[in-house]
């Protein structure tokens, strides 16, 4: 089976860093998405990581550590718009199916 | 716009009854996923096809059932529907390949009264 935890709620001001931090268990793996969704909005791909490492996209970033199952998503310059949840989800070795995360809710104050 | 599109937007029905969901993937995309979200839980997986044919299943109820059409778009079944099966479906799409991401619809919000 697989598991997967992130935090449920985080807070941060307008301008600031917020880290959001997802530890997975699986069996086998092929990879590790972060999606973002807007409240009652479909879900958007954000970042992708399958080596060790960080990637970057803009004010965005992700980094995956395979050993620890650990990955990261870094949100920098925080915009209001940027109020959302954030996914972590998880391609197991077989088949394209992803295992999602309960989800961290950011909310970006002024 | 992620290129999927998903129909009914809403749908609202009663109990017992049986509606049906329509998704049509982004031009080129050969898979399909199907997604469950209730209210404050997280993306539940239901099922997947790939050019037509069943390829996973997760936490799907038997009273769902879902197929994908040669023309690849895919319909998700519901029936007998109870109070708890509320929620907003989602449909995804990829091209099958490991390390391409899925695509989602803007989802259905289904409503049972």
């Amino acid at each position: 089976g697989q598991n997967i935890d992130q935090p449920t709620e985080m807070t941060a001001t307008e301008g600031a860093i917020v880290q959001i931090n997802c530890t997975y268990q699986t069996s086998g793996f092929n990879g590790l998405f972060w999606y973002q969704q807007h409240a009652g909005e479909a879900p958007t791909f954000l970042s992708y990581n399958v080596l060790d490492g960080l990637e970057e996209k803009g004010r965005f970033s992700s980094f995956l550590s395979r050993s620890k199952g650990y990955s990261y998503l870094l949100l920098k310059e925080l915009q209001m718009k940027d109020s959302a949840s954030y996914l972590c989800a998880v391609k197991a070795a077989a088949g394209n199916k992803l295992t999602f995360g309960g989800g961290t809710r950011v909310l970006v104050k002024p | 716009d992620s290129g999927v599109t998903q129909t009914p937007k809403h749908l609202i029905t009663a109990t017992g009854q049986r509606v049906t969901l329509r998704c049509s993937p982004r031009s080129g995309d050969l898979s399909v996923y199907w997604y469950q979200q209730s209210l404050d839980q997280g993306l539940q997986f239901l099922i997947q096809y790939y050019n037509g044919e069943e390829r996973a299943k997760g936490n799907i109820l038997e009273r769902f059932s879902a197929q994908q059409f040669p023309d690849l778009h895919s319909e998700l079944n519901l029936s007998s529907l109870e109070l708890g099966d509320s929620a907003l479906y989602f449909c995804a799409s990829s091209t099958g390949t490991v390390h391409q991401p899925q695509h989602f619809g803007d989802g259905t919000r289904l409503s049972i009264l």
